[in-house]
């Protein structure tokens, strides 16, 4: 049972590059999310879906395009990558509003 | 705006020597707190969900309670392998996708 699989989990880019960050989950969950963690700081929720072709902005999300195409994945764009976007970025799901979110492992994103 | 505050940002305990975190929130209308482990590295495992003042749930050596204003979670004769960080999160009962707001954690080390 993969859960929650996010990759890649490294990657250094230049700024003003694009990339995706792909997050895929195998529990049918319609409820996903996008959440960047930073030193001194909680998780903050970029961008969320809560089901296939349905997603909305959360408290971050500028910079950021996300698509929900299927009830799998739910990949996050960077557009134009900045120095600021320098962070741990975790994709989650949950089956229902109510119940917690399975998290994956992170992304660990350096712009230089 | 939901606040989520927790103490101490850093705790380091003898192996066997019970503590407290806490967890100390500001909600508009709370429909579930939630704690959660974070190792390094890897992304947040859920353990506990509390939805009212006065409700317990026990897991282990970890024990969760919560009152209107806070939520503690309690090591009991604490192990090394209990060393991790430990980031509590509310969840509003209000709006579609009902927000999650997430604190930015306390890192438990605990000494063999």
């Amino acid at each position: 049972n993969a859960g929650v699989t996010q990759t890649p989990k490294f990657q250094v880019l230049k700024t003003g590059q694009s990339m995706t960050l792909q997050c895929a989950q195998d529990m049918n969950h319609e409820y996903m999310s996008w959440y960047r963690q930073d030193p001194g700081m909680g998780l903050r929720l970029i961008h969320y879906s809560v089901g296939a072709g349905i997603t909305d902005q959360g408290e971050v999300p500028n910079g950021y395009n996300v698509s929900r195409s299927t009830t799998e994945d739910f990949p996050l764009r960077l557009l134009s990558a900045a120095p600021s976007q320098t962070s741990v970025y975790f994709c989650a799901s949950r089956a229902e509003v109510h119940q917690p979110q399975h998290f994956g492992d992170g992304t660990r994103l350096s712009i230089l | 705006e939901d606040q989520v505050t927790q103490s101490p940002e850093a705790l380091r305990l003898q192996e066997g020597e019970s503590s407290s975190l806490n967890c100390s929130y500001t909600v508009s209308g709370l429909r579930g707190l939630f704690w959660y482990r974070q190792d390094p590295g890897k992304g947040p495992e859920f353990l506990f969900t509390l939805y009212s003042a006065g409700e317990e749930k026990e897991k282990e050596r970890l024990k969760a309670t919560l009152t209107k204003k806070e939520s503690f979670l309690h090591i009991t004769a604490p192990k090394p392998e209990d060393s991790a960080t430990y980031l509590c999160a509310v969840q509003a009962a209000s709006g579609g996708y009902q927000k999650v707001t997430f604190g930015i954690g306390t890192k438990l080390q605990v000494i063999p």
